[in-house]
């Protein structure tokens, strides 16, 4: 089964529009975290946000937000105001055996969404 | 400015050569990745280090693949003999010790074309 999934290969988004994108988990590890990468088309792997799964609140990095529905297993990137360097594919990953040292330390990525901004 | 530095960038190749890829993690970190990018596969853990111990290897094809940290200021993949389907983006990461949240911290990639 797939430990990550994300379910839209792409999306459009108008420049000045928030945009959401989709990631759910699935996991019986209750210590956790999820983490957010953009990878822009020169390639590498940029680190956006991280939720962890004991944080009360939902996590905000400047323009972006995770909006974290444990119950449901899902933990949404929000993307607030897109600009046009926004454009490029978003992964949602995974790190299970967070706080208690058990964990792999590795991250499990999902397929990825391609966002398009459009000016 | 702190980044994992990857080599080569990009490497053509042809079918049955070898190939290695290089790694310097970010200094004080004890984690190191290799991750491999496909277009139908994603992204895929091929192995990973702790304090320079191989951990988790299980990712690799093992007839073909190896991966070492002769040091703390080296990662090493190769690919002995290469074949087509091995074409593709190969990622270094490397994390900081244990108590973290466990972001990784990426190289920009050395992409592999095998023909």
């Amino acid at each position: 089964a797939q430990k990550i999934t994300q379910t839209q290969p792409g999306m459009f988004v108008q420049e000045k529009e928030a945009v959401t994108l989709d990631c759910t988990y699935d996991t019986s590890d209750p210590s956790y975290g999820l983490f957010w990468y953009k990878q822009p088309s020169s390639g590498e792997m940029i680190f956006l946000i991280y939720q962890g799964s004991y944080d009360q609140q939902n996590a905000t990095e400047g323009r972006y937000s995770l909006n974290f529905q444990k119950a449901r297993k899902s933990a949404n990137l929000v993307i607030s105001a897109s600009q046009l360097g926004d454009s490029a594919m978003y992964f949602c990953a995974m790190r299970e055996g967070l706080y208690s040292g058990a964990g792999s330390y590795q991250l499990t990525f999902g397929k990825g969404t391609k966002l398009s901004v459009i000016p | 400015d702190a980044r994992v530095t990857q080599t080569p960038r990009h490497k053509v190749t042809e079918m049955g050569q070898e190939v290695t890829m290089r790694c310097q993690p970010i200094l004080g970190h004890n984690t190191v990745f290799w991750y491999r990018q496909t277009m139908m596969q994603g992204l895929e853990l091929l192995a990973y280090f702790r304090n320079r111990a191989p951990l988790d290897d299980s990712g690799m094809p093992k007839d073909r693949f190896s991966a070492e940290m002769p040091d703390a200021t080296l990662a090493t993949l190769k690919i002995q003999p290469s074949e087509p389907r091995d074409s593709a983006v190969y990622f270094c990461a490397s994390g900081p010790p244990w108590g973290n949240t466990g972001e990784l911290f990426f190289g920009e990639g050395s992409r592999l074309t095998v023909l």
